[in-house]
Protein backbone atom coordinates (compact mmCIF):
# COMPACT_ATOMS: atom_id res chain seq x y z
CA UNK A 1 0.00 0.00 0.00
CA UNK A 2 1.48 3.35 -1.06
CA UNK A 3 1.65 6.00 2.15
CA UNK A 4 -0.09 8.59 -0.17
CA UNK A 5 -3.14 7.55 -2.63
CA UNK A 6 -4.51 10.02 -5.17
CA UNK A 7 -7.28 9.23 -7.81
CA UNK A 8 -4.95 10.46 -10.96
CA UNK A 9 -7.97 12.07 -12.80
CA UNK A 10 -8.22 12.89 -15.52
CA UNK A 11 -10.77 15.24 -14.46
CA UNK A 12 -12.32 17.55 -16.86
CA UNK A 13 -15.46 20.17 -14.84
CA UNK A 14 -17.60 23.23 -16.99
CA UNK A 15 -16.19 26.82 -16.16
CA UNK A 16 -17.60 27.89 -12.63
CA UNK A 17 -18.05 24.77 -11.14
CA UNK A 18 -16.43 23.34 -7.68
CA UNK A 19 -13.76 20.89 -8.24
CA UNK A 20 -13.23 18.44 -4.98
CA UNK A 21 -9.49 16.66 -5.05
CA UNK A 22 -8.74 14.48 -2.35
CA UNK A 23 -6.02 12.25 -1.28
CA UNK A 24 -5.83 9.14 1.87
CA UNK A 25 -2.52 8.59 3.39
CA UNK A 26 -1.80 5.85 6.05
CA UNK A 27 1.35 7.63 8.06
CA UNK A 28 0.05 8.58 11.03
CA UNK A 29 3.11 10.42 11.65
CA UNK A 30 1.90 12.99 9.12
CA UNK A 31 1.47 16.37 10.21
CA UNK A 32 1.98 19.00 7.79
CA UNK A 33 -0.25 18.62 4.32
CA UNK A 34 0.44 20.89 1.59
CA UNK A 35 -1.00 20.98 -2.43
CA UNK A 36 0.86 21.93 -4.94
CA UNK A 37 -0.28 22.93 -8.75
CA UNK A 38 2.17 21.85 -11.80
CA UNK A 39 1.44 23.02 -15.03
CA UNK A 40 2.46 20.90 -17.94
CA UNK A 41 6.51 21.46 -18.55
CA UNK A 42 7.26 23.38 -15.40
CA UNK A 43 7.88 22.46 -11.67
CA UNK A 44 5.25 22.10 -8.91
CA UNK A 45 4.34 25.06 -7.25
CA UNK A 46 3.02 25.63 -3.54
CA UNK A 47 -0.97 26.55 -3.46
CA UNK A 48 -1.81 26.01 0.31
CA UNK A 49 -0.31 24.15 3.49
CA UNK A 50 -2.22 23.02 6.44
CA UNK A 51 -0.70 21.81 9.74
CA UNK A 52 -2.68 19.02 11.35
CA UNK A 53 -6.50 19.05 10.72
CA UNK A 54 -8.94 21.78 10.21
CA UNK A 55 -9.91 24.16 7.43
CA UNK A 56 -7.82 27.05 5.58
CA UNK A 57 -9.06 28.97 2.99
CA UNK A 58 -7.39 31.27 0.77
CA UNK A 59 -9.62 33.11 -2.26
CA UNK A 60 -11.40 30.73 -3.85
CA UNK A 61 -9.24 27.55 -2.24
CA UNK A 62 -9.88 25.90 0.08
CA UNK A 63 -8.29 22.69 2.26
CA UNK A 64 -9.39 20.45 4.61
CA UNK A 65 -7.49 17.78 6.62
CA UNK A 66 -9.38 14.63 8.81
CA UNK A 67 -6.96 13.33 10.81
CA UNK A 68 -9.42 11.11 12.38
CA UNK A 69 -9.78 9.32 8.62
CA UNK A 70 -6.53 10.00 7.30
CA UNK A 71 -8.26 11.80 4.12
CA UNK A 72 -7.62 15.65 2.41
CA UNK A 73 -9.19 17.87 0.42
CA UNK A 74 -8.64 20.56 -1.76
CA UNK A 75 -11.78 22.77 -3.03
CA UNK A 76 -11.74 25.30 -5.71
CA UNK A 77 -14.84 27.42 -6.48
CA UNK A 78 -15.87 29.56 -9.36
CA UNK A 79 -13.27 27.61 -11.46
CA UNK A 80 -11.35 28.87 -14.19
CA UNK A 81 -9.84 27.76 -17.58
CA UNK A 82 -6.19 28.65 -16.05
CA UNK A 83 -6.83 26.39 -13.44
CA UNK A 84 -6.20 23.45 -15.39
CA UNK A 85 -3.37 21.60 -14.73
CA UNK A 86 -2.14 18.80 -12.21
CA UNK A 87 -2.96 19.01 -8.53
CA UNK A 88 -0.33 17.24 -6.15
CA UNK A 89 -0.70 16.66 -2.69
CA UNK A 90 2.05 16.29 -0.22
CA UNK A 91 2.78 15.25 3.60
CA UNK A 92 5.39 15.14 6.06
CA UNK A 93 6.13 14.58 9.23
CA UNK A 94 7.67 16.82 11.80
CA UNK A 95 9.95 14.81 13.88
CA UNK A 96 13.52 14.18 12.54
CA UNK A 97 14.04 12.05 9.85
CA UNK A 98 10.38 12.16 9.17
CA UNK A 99 10.48 15.77 7.50
CA UNK A 100 10.96 14.28 3.59
CA UNK A 101 7.67 15.28 1.32
CA UNK A 102 5.69 12.24 0.18
CA UNK A 103 3.54 13.27 -2.69
CA UNK A 104 0.78 11.70 -4.51
CA UNK A 105 0.72 10.88 -8.22
CA UNK A 106 -1.43 13.85 -9.06
CA UNK A 107 -4.70 14.72 -10.49
CA UNK A 108 -4.81 15.96 -14.40
CA UNK A 109 -7.64 18.55 -13.74
CA UNK A 110 -9.07 20.45 -17.23
CA UNK A 111 -11.77 23.04 -16.96
CA UNK A 112 -13.79 23.81 -19.96
CA UNK A 113 -14.67 26.98 -20.90
CA UNK B 1 13.80 37.05 -7.09
CA UNK B 2 14.82 34.61 -9.90
CA UNK B 3 13.92 31.12 -9.36
CA UNK B 4 15.40 28.14 -9.35
CA UNK B 5 17.59 27.67 -12.33
CA UNK B 6 18.00 24.26 -14.12
CA UNK B 7 19.97 23.13 -17.01
CA UNK B 8 19.71 21.25 -19.21
CA UNK B 9 15.68 21.59 -19.92
CA UNK B 10 16.07 18.08 -22.01
CA UNK B 11 18.18 15.43 -22.69
CA UNK B 12 18.07 12.03 -24.76
CA UNK B 13 21.12 10.07 -24.23
CA UNK B 14 21.22 5.62 -24.55
CA UNK B 15 21.51 3.42 -21.69
CA UNK B 16 24.64 3.12 -20.35
CA UNK B 17 25.68 6.41 -21.47
CA UNK B 18 26.11 9.06 -18.67
CA UNK B 19 24.82 12.33 -17.30
CA UNK B 20 25.11 15.39 -15.78
CA UNK B 21 22.14 17.91 -15.06
CA UNK B 22 23.01 21.13 -13.27
CA UNK B 23 21.07 23.25 -10.66
CA UNK B 24 21.13 26.73 -8.79
CA UNK B 25 18.99 27.62 -6.04
CA UNK B 26 17.09 31.05 -5.13
CA UNK B 27 20.21 33.03 -3.41
CA UNK B 28 20.13 32.71 0.15
CA UNK B 29 18.66 28.98 0.23
CA UNK B 30 20.62 26.96 2.40
CA UNK B 31 18.68 23.77 1.45
CA UNK B 32 19.01 22.12 -1.47
CA UNK B 33 16.47 18.86 -2.83
CA UNK B 34 16.53 16.87 -6.24
CA UNK B 35 13.60 15.22 -7.01
CA UNK B 36 12.91 12.32 -9.62
CA UNK B 37 9.28 12.72 -11.31
CA UNK B 38 8.33 9.88 -13.49
CA UNK B 39 5.67 10.34 -15.44
CA UNK B 40 2.38 9.94 -14.05
CA UNK B 41 3.85 9.96 -10.36
CA UNK B 42 4.63 12.61 -7.94
CA UNK B 43 8.10 13.71 -7.43
CA UNK B 44 9.90 11.68 -5.16
CA UNK B 45 12.78 12.89 -3.32
CA UNK B 46 16.65 11.52 -3.84
CA UNK B 47 18.98 13.82 -1.75
CA UNK B 48 18.78 16.61 0.39
CA UNK B 49 21.64 19.01 0.93
CA UNK B 50 21.86 21.54 4.09
CA UNK B 51 24.54 24.28 2.75
CA UNK B 52 27.34 21.52 1.62
CA UNK B 53 26.30 18.59 3.63
CA UNK B 54 24.02 15.69 3.10
CA UNK B 55 20.84 15.59 5.16
CA UNK B 56 19.03 12.93 2.94
CA UNK B 57 19.84 10.61 0.47
CA UNK B 58 18.27 7.35 1.56
CA UNK B 59 16.29 6.96 -1.84
CA UNK B 60 19.42 7.51 -3.75
CA UNK B 61 20.35 5.00 -5.56
CA UNK B 62 23.86 5.35 -5.05
CA UNK B 63 25.10 2.83 -7.33
CA UNK B 64 24.22 4.76 -10.63
CA UNK B 65 23.86 8.28 -8.77
CA UNK B 66 25.54 11.06 -7.20
CA UNK B 67 25.12 14.57 -6.37
CA UNK B 68 27.59 17.16 -4.83
CA UNK B 69 26.79 21.03 -3.73
CA UNK B 70 30.16 21.45 -3.13
CA UNK B 71 30.42 25.59 -2.04
CA UNK B 72 26.50 25.21 -0.80
CA UNK B 73 25.45 26.80 -3.56
CA UNK B 74 25.09 25.56 -7.00
CA UNK B 75 24.59 21.63 -7.01
CA UNK B 76 25.04 18.56 -10.04
CA UNK B 77 23.22 15.14 -9.87
CA UNK B 78 24.90 13.11 -12.04
CA UNK B 79 23.71 8.96 -13.35
CA UNK B 80 25.89 7.06 -14.93
CA UNK B 81 25.58 4.50 -16.44
CA UNK B 82 21.92 5.59 -17.17
CA UNK B 83 19.32 2.98 -17.48
CA UNK B 84 15.94 3.27 -19.30
CA UNK B 85 13.77 3.17 -16.16
CA UNK B 86 16.19 6.36 -15.36
CA UNK B 87 14.19 8.42 -17.77
CA UNK B 88 11.91 10.62 -16.03
CA UNK B 89 11.97 14.52 -14.88
CA UNK B 90 14.53 15.74 -12.62
CA UNK B 91 13.44 18.23 -10.67
CA UNK B 92 15.60 20.78 -7.99
CA UNK B 93 14.22 22.44 -5.31
CA UNK B 94 15.26 25.49 -2.70
CA UNK B 95 14.41 26.57 0.53
CA UNK B 96 15.15 28.75 3.34
CA UNK B 97 16.07 26.34 5.92
CA UNK B 98 15.49 22.56 7.11
CA UNK B 99 12.20 22.66 8.54
CA UNK B 100 9.27 21.55 6.96
CA UNK B 101 7.50 24.83 7.02
CA UNK B 102 9.93 26.43 4.46
CA UNK B 103 8.29 26.49 1.13
CA UNK B 104 9.82 24.91 -1.63
CA UNK B 105 10.49 26.55 -4.48
CA UNK B 106 10.95 24.47 -7.63
CA UNK B 107 12.61 24.53 -10.56
CA UNK B 108 10.87 23.62 -14.27
CA UNK B 109 12.91 20.59 -14.16
CA UNK B 110 15.29 18.16 -16.68
CA UNK B 111 13.40 15.73 -18.61
CA UNK B 112 15.59 12.87 -19.62
CA UNK B 113 15.00 10.46 -21.63
CA UNK B 114 16.89 7.13 -22.08
CA UNK B 115 17.05 4.93 -25.00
Amino acid sequence: QKEVEQDPGPLSVPEGAIVSLNCTYSNSAFQYFMWYRQYSRKGPELLMYTYSSGNKEDGRFTAQVDKSSKYISLFIRDSQPSDSATYLCAMSGISFGNEKLTFGTGTRLTIIP
Amino acid sequence: EAGVAQSPRYKIIEKRQSVAFWCNPISGHATLYWYQQILGQGPKLLIQFQNNGVVDDSQLPKDRFSAERLKGVDSTLKIQPAKLEDSAVYLCASSLGIAVYNEQFFGPGTRLTVL
